[in-house]
Order: structure tokens, then sequence, then C-alpha cells
């Protein structure tokens, strides 16, 4: 039972240090989804990829952050110049198709900078 | 700017229904009403969804207004491990695409 995993669970990373955070979406999915939570606060939308195509990145911030998803191998978001604001949870989700079904979420990364 | 209003924070006592309220009055036709709900900073997990009639799963009910504009999710008997924060989310479109768009949540307390 492969759902969406994400890894690593935990990344810890000093002030300026690149973080890269791995998802592998579920079998057969081809959409996937980024998202940041910060403590206490909602999931806030990053990014939406298809495979090799960026389809919306309004949510991404314009610097130091940057997302793929390879024809081969899993998705990832990268933060370059990590800083202490980066810190948070970063979940992934992998759909189906664009029909809007089945959106099933990874366990997240949680990334520290110190 | 998410599209959906919740209540901050409810409780329930352990073994009744928890109704959890959610207001989406600028819906539009084709999009549709997801729950999901994230246990103490766990991926969050779906629960269920629909675009215009009620629907039910083992997990919840979903009972949707005729206007659409807003709806429910009933956890018929609810246990101390339903506490968690609950997203009624719809889904925006986007280049032809669907990204699910999440608020603040209810913050679901079941005590004993």
């Amino acid at each position: 039972n492969a759902g969406v995993m994400q890894n690593p669970r935990h990344l810890v990373r000093r002030r300026g240090q690149e973080a890269r955070l791995r998802c592998s979406p579920m079998k057969g999915h081809s959409h996937v989804y980024w998202y940041r939570q910060l403590p206490e606060e909602g999931l806030k939308f990053m990014v939406y990829l298809q495979k090799e195509n960026i389809i919306d990145e309004s949510g991404m911030p314009k610097e130091r952050f940057s997302a793929e998803f390879p024809k081969e191998g899993p998705s990832i978001l990268r933060i370059q110049q990590v800083v202490r604001g980066d810190s948070a949870a970063y979940f992934c989700a992998s759909s189906p198709d664009e029909a809007a079904y089945g959106y099933t979420f990874g366990s997240g990364t949680r990334l520290t900078v110190v | 700017d998410a599209k959906t209003t919740q209540p901050p924070s409810m409780d329930c006592a352990e073994g009744r229904a928890a109704n959890l309220p959610c207001n989406h009055s600028t819906i539009s036709g084709n999009e549709y009403v997801y729950w999901y709900r994230q246990i103490h900073s766990q991926g969050p997990q779906y629960i269920i969804h629909g675009l215009k009639n009620n629907e039910t799963n083992e997990m919840a009910s979903l009972i949707i207004t005729e206007d659409r504009k807003s709806s429910t999710l009933i956890l018929p008997h609810a246990t101390l491990r339903d506490t968690a924060v609950y997203y009624c989310i719809v889904i925006r479109a986007s280049g032809g695409s669907y990204i699910p768009t999440f608020g603040r949540g209810t913050s679901l307390i079941v005590h004993p």
C-alpha cells in the first residue's frame, strides 16, 4: 500500500545551506502539489507540477525556491540559502489526473533551520 | 484567500455526533467540496467529497445545501481519535487543472 512518500521526514540545515525535499507520488498519479505549513498555521499552496512541467507556481517565493518533477524519479522541492523563516513542515500531495479526484498527502518533511 | 469559512474551534462529547459547518458562498458550479483532517501535524487525511448530492462513507457524511453555498460534515459517533483540525476546501481551477486551497480549518476537540 504505497502512498505518497516523502523523504526525509526530518531535515536540519544551517542557515545558508541548501535543502532538498523529495516526494514520490502514488503509483499512477501524474500530478504533484507542494504545500508549506508554518507552526500553528494552515497549509499554504506553493506549486503544482505535472511530469516535466510546472503548471502553477503562484504560491512559491520567487527567490531561493524551485521545484521540479522529472520524467523519471521523484518531485524535488529545493530551497537554496535557507533562512530560519523557512523552518516549517512541507507536504506534498498527488492526484491521478486533473479531474479533481483523489488528492493523497504524504507525511511531510519537517525542515528546521538552525 | 481561501474560499471557505469555518468556525475556528468546536468541541464534542465522545460518542455524540460532531457536526462541522462550512460556508462556501462563492463556489462555482463545477467546483467540488472536499473535507480533510489533520491529526497533530501529520499529513492531511482525506475524509469525503461531494459536488451537489449528499455523500456518506465509512468515516462520515457530507450534507450540501441545495444552493451549494454551505455544507456540513457529520461524524456520527465521535471518538477521542477524531480530535483534529478539519479542513473544508473547494477546488479552484487553474489553467484547466484543480488545486486544493486550504483555510485555517476547525479544530475539533472530542472530550470524554
